[in-house]
């Protein structure tokens, strides 16, 4: 089946400080899925942060980028430069296209000043 | 642009009834629409997938019969969670795509509290 691994549990980060969350994937059902990431701020509900779909390619969005890597599976999103509304949970996700998305567990980010 | 309705927000119910919840796509025609939870300490899983003209496909774990699902256009799904117990408290999340088919969208999502 397909899974995916991000930075598990609560990432405290200084205001203006660089954020790297980690993803991996591992999926046995398509060669090169679409990745996601989606953010949810406190109080609202699940939105598309960035996605790419092309192996090799690079999404941004908000200061943050993600590139899709499919020599080490690998989908890490970083902000050089974090402010405080960049408090939130990310999640990293993957699309085989046939079904729904398979998420990560999710990385609480607080960001303070 | 895309949006995703979803209510109610929150939910309460005694245990062992029913409640229903349901999802609207806005802005694009839901070709296909998944419905997701999250259960306390953890991600988000899959219960089933709707796509138009097809049948709707449950993943393991989730059933028909424990919660059922319309999806009789373009624009508008329900699921019910029948018979609730603790173990079906949580987040239940929807998302919609369209004809694109790259991007799913999701609503607020329906928070479930049982009691």
């Amino acid at each position: 089946g397909d899974s995916v691994t991000q930075t598990e549990g609560q990432v405290t980060v200084s205001e203006s400080k660089s954020l790297i969350i980690n993803c991996t994937y591992s999926t046995t059902s398509i060669a090169y899925p679409n990745l996601f990431w989606y953010v949810r701020y406190p109080g609202e509900g699940l939105q598309l942060l960035l996605k790419v779909i092309t192996a090799g390619q690079k999404g941004s969005s908000r200061g943050f980028e993600a590139t899709y890597n499919k020599e080490t599976t690998s989908f890490h999103l970083q902000k050089a430069s974090v402010q405080e509304s960049d408090s939130a949970v990310y999640y990293c996700a993957l699309d085989n296209y046939a079904q729904g998305l398979t998420f990560g567990l999710g990385t609480r980010v607080s960001v303070f000043p | 642009g895309a949006l995703v309705y979803q209510y109610p927000r929150r939910t309460i119910c005694k245990s062992g009834t029913s409640m229903r919840m349901e999802c609207q796509a806005v802005g694009f025609q839901a070709t296909s629409v998944a419905w997701y939870r999250q259960s306390p300490q953890k991600t988000f899983e899959l219960i089933a997938l709707s796509t138009v003209n097809s049948a709707i496909k449950y993943e393991q774990n989730f059933t028909q019969e424990k919660f059922p699902i319309s999806h009789p256009n373009l624009s508008f799904s329900s699921m019910t969670v029948l018979n609730a117990y603790l173990e079906d408290r949580g987040l239940y999340l929807c998302g919609a795509r369209g004809y694109s088919a790259e991007t799913l969208y999701f609503g607020s999502g329906t928070r479930l509290t049982v009691l």
